[in-house]
This record gives structure tokens, C-alpha cells and sequence, in this order.
């Protein structure tokens, strides 16, 4: 089982829907979840960081975390062709190291 | 510019050359990390830098690989006798806490 798992896609959603992307992570340690943001060709960008159980609203994002479950995820309101884009998720997995270990990616197409 | 800064861009080596490639990281981070990414995946942790000190090597780092960040500044990652297997972007990524700030990255190419 892979440390953190992501649906590669691709995701493809309307102009303005909400698009929801989703994360499992095995380590029951873990204590804080990254969401980064991928144009092709360029370097992560970090969107959205959470630590506790529940929802986290930053603009059009929102993070989930129920770390019962293992589970975290990453709504986009309003979604934009401009949110095309690969969104990692990522988990710090050893404590103390605080490097981060990343799901493969989910593709993310908005359709104008 | 208060970025991670990656040098060069890209690369193109012929296979069983060494190259060398330099992270300046965001000025008051004291953590740097080294990662791979090849396409399709998420990046892959490489190795990790506490200051001038290298606490964590990934087993993905061979013997060919070689990090340094001497006084704790500026890093570079050495790869000796490049293999096609190499060809991938190497990320930098700098931090305070746990909030990695990647720079752009350097693409190599092992024609």
C-alpha cells in the first residue's frame, strides 16, 4: 500500500462547478496535510495546509481532514479553467524529518 | 527575489557524465530538501538538510548522488556517471516548519 494515495484522473468538471479531489494516507501519525497546485512544467505551489479534523476555508478552497478515516480532501468552489492544473497531496511522514511524502496526483480539467 | 532559486533550468548531459546543480533556498529557512519528480508522479524525497548538517538520505539516492550545503547556505546535488534513468526534474524545496517552499526546479535530460 502506497504511503499516500491519490485517483490520478483526469478530473474533468464544468466552468463553475464545485471539484472535489480526494487523499488516503496510511501513516495514523501523521498530523498535518499539504495540498500543493502543478501547472505543467512548473514546480509545486503549496494551496492549502491543515492539522485538525474538519473543514478549513481559505477563498474558493476548502480542505477536509477525518483522521479516523484516513481521508483528506480538497473542494473547489467555483472552478475555473485556470484551476486546471495537477493538485498533490502531501503528508510529512516521519516525525522530526518534515520532508514530505506526495501522492502521485490527481489531473484537474475545468471545462470553459 | 525572496524565492527558492534553482540553477540551471534544464540540463542535457550525455549518459556517464556528472553534473552539478545549485539551490540558493529562501534566506531564513534553515531546512532544505532535495527531491525527484518524474512524470506523472509526485515528487520523491531525496535527501535533507538541517542547517549545514545532512540528516536524511532516501535509499532512492545511490552512491552516485552527492548533496552538500556548505555553512549552511547555498546546496548543491552532484549525480556522477549519469544513467537515462536520471532524466527527471530535481526539485529544492526550503522550510521553516513544515510549509516546503519549492524553487523551479532543474529538468535533467540523459540522452
Amino acid at each position: 500500500q502506497k504511503e499516500v494515495e491519490q485517483n490520478s484522473g483526469p478530473l474533468s468538471v464544468p466552468e463553475g462547478a464545485i471539484a472535489s479531489l480526494n487523499c488516503t494516507y496510511s501513516d495514523r501519525g501523521s498530523q498535518s496535510f499539504f495540498w500543493y497546485r502543478q501547472y505543467s512544467g512548473k514546480s509545486p505551489e503549496l494551496i492549502m495546509f491543515i492539522y485538525s479534523n474538519g473543514d478549513k476555508e481559505d477563498g474558493r478552497f476548502t480542505a477536509q481532514l477525518n483522521k479516523a478515516s484516513q481521508y483528506v480532501s480538497l473542494l473547489i468552489r467555483d472552478s475555473q479553467p485556470s484551476d486546471s492544473a495537477t493538485y498533490l497531496c502531501a503528508v510529512p511522514t516521519y516525525t522530526g524529518r518534515r520532508a514530505l511524502t506526495f501522492g502521485s496526483g490527481t489531473r484537474l480539467q475545468v471545462q470553459p | 527575489d525572496t524565492g527558492v532559486s534553482q540553477d540551471p533550468r534544464h540540463k542535457i548531459t550525455k549518459r556517464g557524465q556528472n553534473v552539478t546543480f545549485r539551490c540558493d533556498p529562501i534566506s531564513e529557512h534553515n531546512r532544505l530538501y532535495w527531491y525527484r519528480q518524474t512524470l506523472g508522479q509526485g515528487p520523491e524525497f531525496l535527501t535533507y538538510f538541517q542547517n549545514e548538517a545532512q540528516l536524511e538520505k532516501s535509499r532512492l539516492l545511490s552512491d552516485r548522488f552527492s548533496a552538500e550545503r556548505p555553512k549552511g547556505s547555498f546546496s548543491t546535488l552532484e549525480i556522477q556517471r549519469t544513467e537515462q534513468g536520471d532524466s527527471a526534474m530535481y526539485l529544492c524545496a526550503s522550510s521553516l516548519g513544515d510549509l516546503n517552499t519549492f524553487g523551479s526546479g532543474t529538468r535533467l535530460t540523459v540522452v
